[in-house]
């Protein structure tokens, strides 16, 4: 079945220790996107990507970078958790050239920073 | 700016119908999708208004008046398992989707 995979599911760094998560679509689908989720708040975006094309938000803190090596893979690397960078982080794929294309998520990872 | 407004939580009774709506103000509109999100997961899609009316698809149903900047989702024949938050996404004139915190749906037997 195609889908987006993210890799780990769950994932505990220490306080400063750079971490790296994966996201792996199968849709060959030309967005990718990432975002940040906190418990009980609402999505935020940090990066997405045009094919090849990246787009920073402008309020994403520049210890977040990312990465599109390819179609099928996208990496988020935190480079200094802090404590507040704990959340879930989501992998979403779209069609670009369809309006009304739904996200598709990944599992999403569980980030812990201790 | 660009605003949602949804009940933070609600409750209903299995069996029952329950409507959640959803207010937004956004620059410009291309659409609005609900998104249904259980606890620790990711959110899955339900459904997609680009025009004023009813959109139904089995137990779910959402609204759209684009005058007014309103939605709803309404949710029939309740069953333990649409315990969930839901989640009102319009998009804005530059196809990117305004999420709003979601209302958390707790359902009782």
């Amino acid at each position: 079945d195609a889908m987006v995979i993210q890799n780990p599911r769950y994932q505990v760094t220490q306080f400063g220790k750079p971490v790296t998560l994966s996201c792996s679509q199968t849709l060959n689908h030309n967005v990718m996107y990432w975002y940040q989720q906190k418990s009980s708040q609402a999505p935020k975006l940090l990066f997405h990507y045009y094919d090849k094309d990246f787009n920073n938000e402008a309020d994403t803190p520049d210890n977040f970078q990312s990465r599109r090596p390819n179609t099928s893979f996208c990496f988020l690397d935190i480079r200094s958790p802090g404590l507040g960078d704990a959340a879930m982080y989501l992998c979403a794929t779209s069609h670009a050239d369809l309006s009304s294309s739904p996200l598709h998520f990944g599992n999403g990872t569980r980030l812990t920073v201790t | 700016g660009q605003n949602i407004d949804q009940p933070t939580e609600m409750t209903a009774t299995e069996g029952a119908i329950v409507q959640i709506n959803c207010t937004y103000q956004t620059s410009g509109f291309n659409g609005l999708f609900w998104y249904q999100q259980h606890a620790g997961e990711a959110p899955t899609f339900l459904s997609y208004n680009v025009l004023d009316g009813l959109e139904e698809k089995g137990r779910f149903s959402s609204f759209l008046s684009r005058s007014k900047g309103y939605s709803y989702l309404l949710l029939k024949e309740l069953q333990m398992k649409d315990s969930a938050s839901y989640l009102c996404a319009p998009m804005d004139s530059n196809y990117q989707l305004i999420w709003g915190a979601g209302t958390k749906l707790i359902i009782k037997p």
